[in-house]
């Protein structure tokens, strides 16, 4: 089935740093492709989503473009923050019965930013 | 309505007994699904429903897992005769018909009730 697998954390960071964090996905047909973040004690919320290859996706300074010729959803941002510190979620979405959606998700990366 | 809400936060129970959740989606979101997540991994696919209709289940979800939907609005996951393996934060999500949300799959996620199996 369908799979996403996620650089392995947790990385730790000083603030201003450039950050990267890998995804690469299996999929037999063309997902959309998901970056989801889980801030300390919150829900997962939506960071930023793309929808066909090519296409990037970006939000609050995090940038990822769907490459299909190499299976990735990298994860970027050019200056981190102390705010930045959270659990970020790769996910692509798979179909299910009468065209529905239902997302698989990666393992997670801990991200802590230092001051 | 401002967001997914679920209920309890937190449970504590110890094993055997029976544990219920409770999530009332975002009112005009007709799609509804169940996660799992275990500490240091990713959401887990349970169950989803199309208004009042359980339309798929996951192999994980066993027989002592019930969801329903009764009224194609706020939606109930009991785990019966609870077991220490059971323990990790069930989440719940809603999303938009497809014709609204353009078929991307974007969910919408609660904040998740913790179960801790004693």
């Amino acid at each position: 089935g369908d799979s996403v697998t996620q650089m392995e954390g947790p990385v730790t960071l000083s603030e201003e740093a450039f950050l990267t964090i890998n995804c690469t996905y299996t999929a037999t047909g063309y997902p959309s492709l998901f970056w989801y973040v889980q801030y300390p004690g919150e829900g997962l919320q939506l960071l930023l989503k793309a929808t066909k290859a090519d296409d990037k996706g970006s939000n609050k300074g995090f940038e990822a473009t769907y490459r299909k010729e190499t299976t990735s959803f990298h994860l970027e941002k050019g200056s981190v923050q102390v705010s930045d510190s959270a659990v970020y979620f790769c996910a692509l979405s798979d179909v299910l019965i009468q065209g529905a959606q239902k997302l698989v998700f990666g393992q997670g990366t801990r991200l802590t930013i230092n001051p | 309505d401002t967001g997914v809400s679920q209920d309890p936060r937190h449970k504590i129970t110890k094993r055997g007994q029976n544990v219920t959740f409770r999530c009332d989606p975002i009112s005009e979101h007709n799609r509804l699904y169940w996660y799992r997540q275990t500490l240091g991994q990713g959401p887990e696919f349970l169950t989803y429903f199309q208004n009042e209709a359980q339309l798929e289940k996951s192999r994980l979800l066993s027989d002592r897992f019930s969801a329903e939907r009764p009224k194609g609005s706020f939606s109930t996951l009991e785990i019966q005769r609870t077991e220490q393996g059971d323990s990790a934060m069930y989440l719940c999500a809603s999303t938009h018909p497809p014709a609204k949300q353009g078929n991307t799959g974007e969910l919408f996620f609660g904040e998740g009730s913790r179960l801790t199996v004693l």
